[in-house]
């Protein structure tokens, strides 16, 4: 079965970097794209990022973009959020989702547990 | 703020129905899909409908939706305590280039 674990989250400091991973299975992982999302404490959840599968394509919401990197290993079935220069309003559980694409649409269709990153001094 | 509109909170009583709206633009809801999820406490969302009207396998048929124009909704049928959660509307903006989501409504069962 379909399979998204995240790891790597943790408190970091104001202007400090964290690098997030996402390991997923029961897939073809080299063919599908891979999307970041995150929720605040409390809050909605918010669209970061996605990555296509052959590493040609990225795409960010501007209020991660420059901060945020997204890469991917297909060797290891493993997506990265690198994430610099974080913000108090960076608190957040991030969540991993393969970004699936019909004919039609594209959204992020199954989910990771999500790891709560927490930027604090 | 979002670019996409839902009721805060919606409740009723089990085994009733109960109706979620999202309201958007021209630039996503009214030319791109709907998507929707369900966020029960304490857990990770999960893909409740896609494209408008479509169920993920295991998604019982008490959940449905639908769209016109703008606007979407996502009905829950014959209401139980388990649908005790938080739900999404989402969709691709064109205009924006992102995927943006709606803020949520908490569904309460009385």
């Amino acid at each position: 079965q379909v399979q998204v674990v995240e790891s790597g989250g943790g408190l970091v400091k104001p202007g400090g970097s964290l690098r997030l991973s996402c390991a997923a299975s029961g897939f073809t992982f080299s063919d599908s794209y891979m999307s970041w999302i995150r929720q605040a404490p409390g809050k909605g959840l918010e669209w970061l990022a996605y990555i296509s599968a052959s590493f040609s394509s990225t795409n960010y919401v501007d209020s991660v973009k420059g901060r945020f990197t997204v890469s991917r290993d297909n060797a290891q079935n493993l997506v990265h959020l690198q994430m610099n220069s974080l913000r108090a309003e960076d608190t957040a559980v991030y969540y991993c989702a393969r970004w699936y694409c019909s004919y039609t649409t594209c959204y992020p269709d199954f989910w990771g547990q999500g790891t709560l990153v927490t930027v604090s001094s | 703020q979002s670019v996409l509109t839902q009721p805060p909170s919606a409740s009723e009583t089990p085994g009733q129905r109960v109706t979620i709206a999202c309201s958007g633009s021209s630039s996503n809801i009214g030319i791109n899909s709907v998507n929707w999820y369900q966020q029960l406490p304490g857990t990770a969302p999960k893909l409740l409908i896609y494209d408008n009207d479509q169920r993920p396998s295991g998604v019982p048929d008490r959940f449905s939706g639908s769209k016109s124009g703008t606007s979407a909704s996502l009905a829950i049928s014959r209401l139980q305590s388990e649908d005790e959660a938080d739900y999404y509307c989402a969709a691709w903006d064109n205009s924006l280039n992102v995927y943006v989501f709606g803020p949520g409504t908490k569904v309460t069962v009385l």
